[in-house]
């Protein structure tokens, strides 16, 4: 059983379109990680968290917003969605931050 | 700044037939970068395929090995014989060994394996 999921799998929003997206992780990791992956490039970090009601930032956070409700769920928003945030979503799991990262299988995100 | 680069975007192999993709880094900022090669197959999340911490150690799993090159700052992923199993996405990675959340990717290398 997937370990970590991603909801919705395929998303389609207008330009200034609120959209949210969800992970959830049944592993007990304390780590909670969000990343987008575009054309040509490797997979770029968003936010993250170590904890429920934690967030940290990451590399590329201008443009969204994300809860750590529980340890389990962490949500990623888009308040007002641009065509550059057109991109392949994934959230990962891990115990501790040295720890392998486990993956979901990724939320296509399109913006027209 | 650090960085990972896959060069070939796509590679194509006849079943059985060996395989080499190619990884290089940068890691300015960091002393001894830990290495990593992720795979994701058709419709699921990136899965750990190799992880080697020391400079000069080999890893391997399910056929595929990469060697730490410290000199030439490389971790070329090889396979001896491929299967169509392997069609998949193969994703360079590194992280620093004491800030080890923070994962760099490359962009990818889409192997299609032909049978």
């Amino acid at each position: 059983e997937a370990a970590v999921t991603q909801s919705p799998r395929n998303k389609v929003t207008v330009t200034g379109g609120n959209v949210t997206l969800s992970c959830r992780q049944t592993n007990s990791h304390n780590y909670m990680y969000w990343y987008r992956q575009d054309t040509g490039h490797g997979l770029r970090l968003i936010h993250y968290s170590y904890g429920a009601g934690n967030l940290q930032i990451g590399d590329v956070p201008d443009g969204y917003k994300a809860t750590r409700t529980t340890q389990e769920d962490f949500f990623l928003l888009l308040e007002l969605a641009s065509p550059s945030q057109t991109s392949l979503y994934f959230c990962a799991s891990s115990a501790g931050p040295q720890d392998t990262q486990y993956f979901g299988p990724g939320t296509r995100l399109l913006v027209l | 700044g650090d960085s990972v680069t896959q060069t070939e975007g796509q590679v194509t192999v006849s079943e059985s037939k060996s395989l080499i993709i190619n990884c290089t880094y940068s890691a300015t900022s960091i002393a001894y970068p830990n290495l990593f090669w992720y795979v994701r197959y058709p419709g699921e999340g990136l899965q750990l395929l190799l992880k080697v911490i020391t400079a000069g150690q080999k890893g391997s799993s399910r056929g595929f090995e990469a060697t730490y090159n410290k000199e030439t700052t490389s971790f070329h992923l090889q396979k001896a014989s491929v299967q169509e199993s392997d069609s998949a996405v193969y994703y360079c990675a590194l992280s620093p060994d004491t800030n080890a959340y923070k994962v760099i990717f490359g962009k990818g290398t889409h192997l299609h394996v032909l049978p």
